[in-house]
């Protein structure tokens, strides 16, 4: 079956400018998560979904990030005022309300120039 | 806070050796996973161990988790060239909270 996507896969834009990241989840998973992998930083939690819950925000580094889920399905990350660090590659997953994996999607690398 | 630990960070081992990956962790968790990333790719899971004395193997990998020490490894016997990916562990606190990852084991196999 189809697995999480993201889009798009590449995105470069230049410091200032605001930027929306799709993540599709699997059917029926309830639970979706957002992480950005860094060479810095590694692999780093950002924002959690569960069902009608209100979203984990706890990983959220600055206010310029924000993120929602419509309809218990797609997620958009949205970064406003993009700035160098920003750039990363920025995962998302999905896993089941109660299952014991989450699975990652391609990811959509992000550049700020 | 949850931290993990991983060693090594880098290792170079040669076809047909064995060696150990080691994930420490600071505090209890509910379980933890094995992801396994190859370049330019997203995340694998390889396996989730969800108590202590846990043992799971797929082919070339064996992992465990012993939960007292706080501690999982992940056991590679015999080391073929495409097992040459970075590793990750990852503890969570309960099922449904997000993973803590170790900073990765880059893993290369060289003939």
């Amino acid at each position: 079956g189809a697995g999480v996507s993201q889009s798009p896969s590449n995105k470069v834009t230049e410091k200032g400018k605001d930027v929306e990241l799709r993540c599709d989840p699997i059917s029926g998973h309830t639970a979706l998560y957002w992480y950005r992998q860094s060479l810095g930083q590694g692999l780093e939690f950002l924002i959690y979904f569960q069902g009608n819950s209100a979203p984990d925000k706890s990983g959220l580094p600055s206010d310029r990030f924000s993120a929602e889920r419509t309809g218990g399905s797609v997620s958009t990350l949205t970064i406003q005022r993009t700035q160098q660090e920003d750039s990363a590659v920025y995962l998302c997953a999905s896993s089941l309300a109660y299952s014991d994996t989450q699975y990652f999607g391609p990811g959509t690398r992000l550049t700020v120039l | 806070e949850l931290k993990v630990e991983q060693n090594p960070l880098f290792l170079s081992m040669q076809e047909g050796k064995n060696y150990t990956i080691y994930c420490n962790y600071s505090t209890t968790s509910d379980r933890l996973y094995w992801y396994r990333q190859d370049p330019g790719k997203s995340l694998e899971s390889l396996f989730v161990l969800l108590s202590n004395g846990a043992v799971k193997q797929e082919g070339r990998l064996m992992a465990s988790l012993d939960t007292k020490a706080r501690l999982s490894t992940l056991h590679i016997t015999a080391a073929v060239h495409d097992l040459s990916a970075t590793y990750f562990c990852a503890p969570t606190l309960s099922g449904n909270t997000p993973l803590v990852f170790g900073k990765g084991t880059r893993l290369s196999v060289i003939a």
